[in-house]
Parts: structure tokens; sequence; C-alpha cells
């Protein structure tokens, strides 16, 4: 079965650009979740969506936007980037429902570069 | 507010000996979850082994174990007959339960190293 799937893998952007990242999650999981992870640093959360509602939002600027498609696949969009937004970007799905729900799958991450 | 600290930077272990991994926690919830995620160099981050609050017995998973003591707010991970594969960053998570909403909370990671 195929696992989380980030895309793309990498980018670089300049300042004042958008970004937008994407994620498909686990097949049958319709919770997905965004993370950012600072080098060095553990993962910080972004948003959670469940079935195409924002379901929890961390301490991130309004410049952070998301939304879950009917399929469960999420976007994660960053405006007016700034240097510190340079991270790995986790996405991460869960069941959302029933037994073991809340256990969050990671996909590899979106490096994402601000110059 | 939540928080998870892991005071151990960085250890190293020799190949097939056993090593502990430290993690606390601080919470006034009664019902959460607790994890262990290992994120090796190739950055993907693994679910290692989960643990109810709500369960007095210690979850193992293979030669994964944790030493959980809710009242000390305590959560360590233990790693035996550890492999080379085992090299990686090992992060403690924290998660209220909330049905269909939760975040995990992170500490700053542990990067083991298993040296041959």
């Amino acid at each position: 079965d195929a696992g989380v799937t980030q895309s793309p893998t990498h980018l670089i952007k300049t300042r004042g650009q958008h970004v937008t990242l994407r994620c498909s999650p686990i097949s049958g999981h319709k919770s997905v979740s965004w993370y950012q992870q600072v080098l060095g640093q553990g993962p910080q959360f972004i948003f959670q969506y469940y079935e195409k509602e924002e379901r929890g939002r961390g301490n991130f600027p309004d410049r952070f936007s998301a939304r879950q498609f009917p399929n469960y696949s999420s976007e994660l969009n960053v405006n007016a980037l700034l240097l510190g937004d340079s991270a790995l970007y986790l996405c991460a799905s869960s069941l959302g429902t029933g037994l073991y729900s809340y256990e969050q799958y990671f996909g590899p991450g979106t490096r994402l570069t601000v110059t | 507010a939540q928080t998870v600290t892991q005071s151990q930077p960085e250890m190293s272990v020799q190949e097939a000996e056993t090593v502990t991994l430290s993690c606390t926690y601080d919470t006034s919830e009664n019902n959460y979850y607790l994890f262990w995620y290992k994120q090796p160099p190739s950055r993907q981050m693994i679910l290692v082994i989960r643990q109810e609050a709500y369960k007095q017995q210690n979850a193992t998973e293979n030669r994964f174990s944790v030493n959980f003591q809710k009242a000390a707010k305590s959560f360590s991970l233990k790693i035996s007959d550890s492999q080379l594969g085992d090299t990686a960053m090992y992060f403690c998570a924290f998660m209220k339960t909330l049905g269909s909403q939760g975040n995990l909370i992170f500490g700053k990671g542990t990067k083991l190293s298993v040296k041959p």
C-alpha cells in the first residue's frame, strides 16, 4: 500500500513569493495534518483537517493556509515567504475515526528553501 | 499548554547493546497518548511505538519498549540489541485525546548513533 506522498520534494523560492505544497494521504485516511520542521528541531503543528474541515491550527501567521479536497488530499499554501519559512514541511495522515484513529503517519516531506 | 522535553541531544551505543532515551512531558490532562517517532537520515518520520495513558502496561514492539511513569510524567524508550539501522533522530511526542481532532507536540529530539 502506498504511504503518504508529498510533492514537490524540494523547491527554492524567493522572499515575497507564494508556495503551494501538496499531500496525498494513505488510502482510507480522512485526516491530514501539516507540520513545519526547522533544522535541528522537532516538528511544529500548523494545521489539521478532517473531512475537509479545519479541526486545529497551530501558532502560525495568517500567511499560512490550507485546505482539504473531497478525495482527502490537501494543500498547504504560504504567502509572502520569509527567510524564516525555510524548513521541511511534513504532512501526516490518520484515520480520523475508529480504533487507533489518532495514529499519524508521515510523508517524506517537502524541503523549502527561501532565498 | 503541553510541553515535551528530551534532555539528551545526542547519544551513542555499540551495536547489539541496549540504550535508553529519556522523555518527560508536562500536562494537566488525564487522558492522552504518547509516541516515539524515528527519523532516519533519509528524513521520513516513522512511528516506533505508542502508549495510551490509561493503560498501565508498558508498550512493547519487538526490540523497542517504553517505561511509562504517569505520575512522574516520564516516557522513556529502550532499544534492545541495537542495530546499525537504528541510527536516527528519535522524537518523543504527546497528543491530547480529542476524538478526530488531535495534533502532536514534539520534543527537540535525540540523535542516536549506533556504532559497529
